[in-house]
Parts: C-alpha cells; sequence; structure tokens
C-alpha cells in the first residue's frame, strides 16, 4: 500500500463547478496535511494545511480531514481555468517524519 | 527576498558518471529537504537535513547521498549514474525542522538527463 494516494484522475470540470480531490494516507499516527499545487513547468506550492479533523476554509478552498478514515480532500468552489494545475497531497509522518506526497491528481478547468 | 536556488538548473550526464546539485536555501531557513520528481513515480523524498544533520531519509540506494553546510546550503550527489536517475530534483526548504507547518518553499528544480 502507498503511503499516500490520491485519486488518480485526470479530473475535469467546467468553470464554476465544485472539484473535489481526494486522499487517503496510511500511517494512522499523522499529524499534519497539506495541498500543494503545481502548475505546468513549475515548482510545488502550498495552498492548505490542516492539522484537526474536521473542514478548514480559506478563500475557494476547503480542507477536509477525517483522521479515523484516513482521509484527506481539498474542495475548490466556483473553479476557475486558473486552478487547472496538479494537486498534490502531502502527509507529514510522527514525530517530525518526512513529508510524503502523493501522485497528484491533474485537475482541468474549462471554460 | 531571494527564493530557493537551484544549480545547475539543466544537465546532461552519461551512465556511470556522478553528479552533484547545489541548493541555497531561503535566507533564515535551516531545514533542506531533497525530492526527485518523474512522471511514473512522482515526488519522492530523498532526505532531509536540518542543521547540517541528515533528519529524515528515503528509500533510495547508498548511491544517493546529500549533506548541508553551515550556512544551510545543501548538495546533493549521486554516484554511478543509472537511465532511471533521470528525472527533475527539487530541493526546498523550510524554516525548522521539516518546517513544522509543512510549509516547504521549492526552488525550481536541476533537470537531469542521463544517457
Amino acid at each position: 500500500q502507498k503511503e499516500v494516494e490520491q485519486n488518480s484522475g485526470p479530473l475535469s470540470v467546467p468553470e464554476g463547478a465544485i472539484a473535489s480531490l481526494n486522499c487517503t494516507y496510511s500511517d494512522r499516527g499523522s499529524q499534519s496535511f497539506f495541498w500543494y499545487r503545481q502548475y505546468s513547468g513549475k515548482s510545488p506550492e502550498l495552498i492548505m494545511s490542516i492539522y484537526s479533523n474536521g473542514d478548514k476554509e480559506d478563500g475557494r478552498f476547503t480542507a477536509q480531514l477525517n483522521k479515523a478514515s484516513q482521509y484527506v480532500s481539498l474542495l475548490i468552489r466556483d473553479s476557475q481555468p486558473s486552478d487547472s494545475a496538479t494537486y498534490l497531497c502531502a502527509v507529514r509522518g510522527t514525530s517530525y517524519g518526512k513529508l510524503t506526497f502523493g501522485q497528484g491528481t491533474i485537475l482541468t478547468v474549462h471554460p | 527576498k531571494a527564493g530557493v536556488t537551484q544549480t545547475p538548473r539543466y544537465l546532461i550526464k552519461t551512465r556511470g558518471q556522478q553528479v552533484t546539485l547545489s541548493c541555497s536555501p531561503i535566507s533564515g531557513h535551516r531545514s533542506v529537504s531533497w525530492y526527485q520528481q518523474t512522471p511514473g513515480q512522482g515526488l519522492q523524498f530523498l532526505f532531509e537535513y536540518f542543521s547540517e544533520t541528515q533528519r529524515n531519509k528515503g528509500n533510495f540506494p547508498g548511491r544517493f547521498s546529500g549533506r548541508q553546510f553551515s550556512n544551510s546550503r545543501s548538495e546533493m550527489n549521486v554516484s554511478t549514474l543509472e537511465l532511471g536517475d533521470s528525472a527533475l530534483y527539487l530541493c526546498a526548504s523550510s524554516l525548522g525542522l521539516a518546517g513544522g507547518t509543512g510549509e516547504l518553499f521549492f526552488g525550481e528544480g536541476s533537470r537531469l538527463t542521463v544517457l
């Protein structure tokens, strides 16, 4: 089992729709969860972090965490063409362990 | 404030050679992490350094090594290059050990091609 798995995609949504990106992780002791965005030809950049069960909202982005199910998701509301990118889920293991990334989900928002 | 600087940006090597990649973190950042990115495997963790000490290590063979200097600059070395080592090598810096917040600031990467 991979340490961090994301829905494979690619995911295509129309402009204005909600994009839902999902991630599961294997280390039950993981404490910190992150979503990075990577535009084509660019480096990843952090867009959201979440540490507690529940929802965390930041503008059009909402991160959701369920530690019991070892599941974290990212919702993008009112998707824009500029949101088209690869979204990477990252999980930090216990005791400041390494930050492990999922394979990424390619999101395309079409006008 | 300057970002993370990686050199060289592009390089071509042949099998059996070795390569050294350099990373200068954001000023004040003490942690440097290295990742290998390939289309098939995604971002794979290589190692993390904090205060000149390797704090975490990924599942790569011993041909991959690294170090960090007192000014937080880091280098990674790959010896006896194989075709499969062709990849984008990304360096990321963070303020404290593993960032705590997980906020890694990535450089633009060094793209290595092994022929």
